[in-house]
């Protein structure tokens, strides 16, 4: 399948394991975030979104922190699987609800390990 | 499948050449986003339409333009092409709430891969 192919930070985990991944921001008026995956060959699916209202929001075996003072936030995948495996991006956004102008991070590669 | 189409999957063309590149959003969803995905920059937005208008201009080239048409469909058109415009192109699609409502969900499509030799 189609990858990416950029030179990103890896991330191997066990399966069954959990796995967390950071994310930096840098745009202190950023008041959105959302969480995508992009699987090969596939365009990039939404995980899991926070606003900057909240510190901590739960998914379906995904967590989001979000700590606004020192401008980072982590997703924290539990129980992964090899279907996990993914490109994984955060990405912010300071018009909440508005015109969608999303910013991506690069991302960081999860290989799930059977 | 994401319920947002585009067309064609791949294309191969030569530099100086111009193509069209093909999206039909989500139904129910009036605004489309276009997303260039190159090896050395990641995910880059290009341009918004909202309901037949333009929204929001990001990276893109003057060479590359875009619309949506009333069906809310929409084409991105790249011209001159260079060697470094090989890329993937995603369209995305949103129903483009009011701020109160909370943001937009972006929902992509597969993809356009296109390759300029």
């Amino acid at each position: 399948g189609e990858s990416v192919g950029l030179h990103l930070p890896t991330l191997s985990v066990q399966e069954g394991d959990n796995s967390i991944i950071n994310c930096a921001y840098s745009n202190s008026a950023s008041d959105y975030f959302i969480w995508y995956k992009q699987e090969s060959g596939k365009g990039p699916q939404f995980i899991i979104d926070i606003r900057s209202n909240m510190d901590k929001r739960q998914g379906q075996r995904v967590t989001v922190l979000l700590n606004k003072t020192v401008k980072h936030l982590s997703l924290q995948i539990a129980a992964t699987h090899p279907g996990d495996s993914a490109v994984i991006f955060c990405s912010e956004s300071d018009d909440l609800g508005g015109n969608n102008r999303l910013a991506f991070g690069k991302g960081n590669q999860v290989v799930v390990i059977p | 499948d994401s319920g947002v189409t585009q067309t064609p999957k791949h294309l191969i063309t030569a530099t100086g050449q111009r193509v069209t590149l093909r999206c039909s959003p989500r139904s129910g969803d009036l605004s489309v986003y276009w997303y260039q995905q190159s090896l050395d920059q990641g995910l880059q937005f290009l341009i918004q339409y909202y309901n037949g208008e333009e929204r929001a201009k990001g990276n893109i080239l003057e060479r590359f333009s875009a619309q949506q048409f009333p069906d809310l469909h929409s084409e991105l058109n790249l011209s001159s092409l260079e060697l470094g415009d090989s890329a993937l192109y995603f369209c995305a699609s949103s129903v483009l709430g009011t701020p109160s409502s909370g943001a937009n969900v972006l929902t992509f499509g597969a993809g356009s891969r296109l390759t300029v030799l």
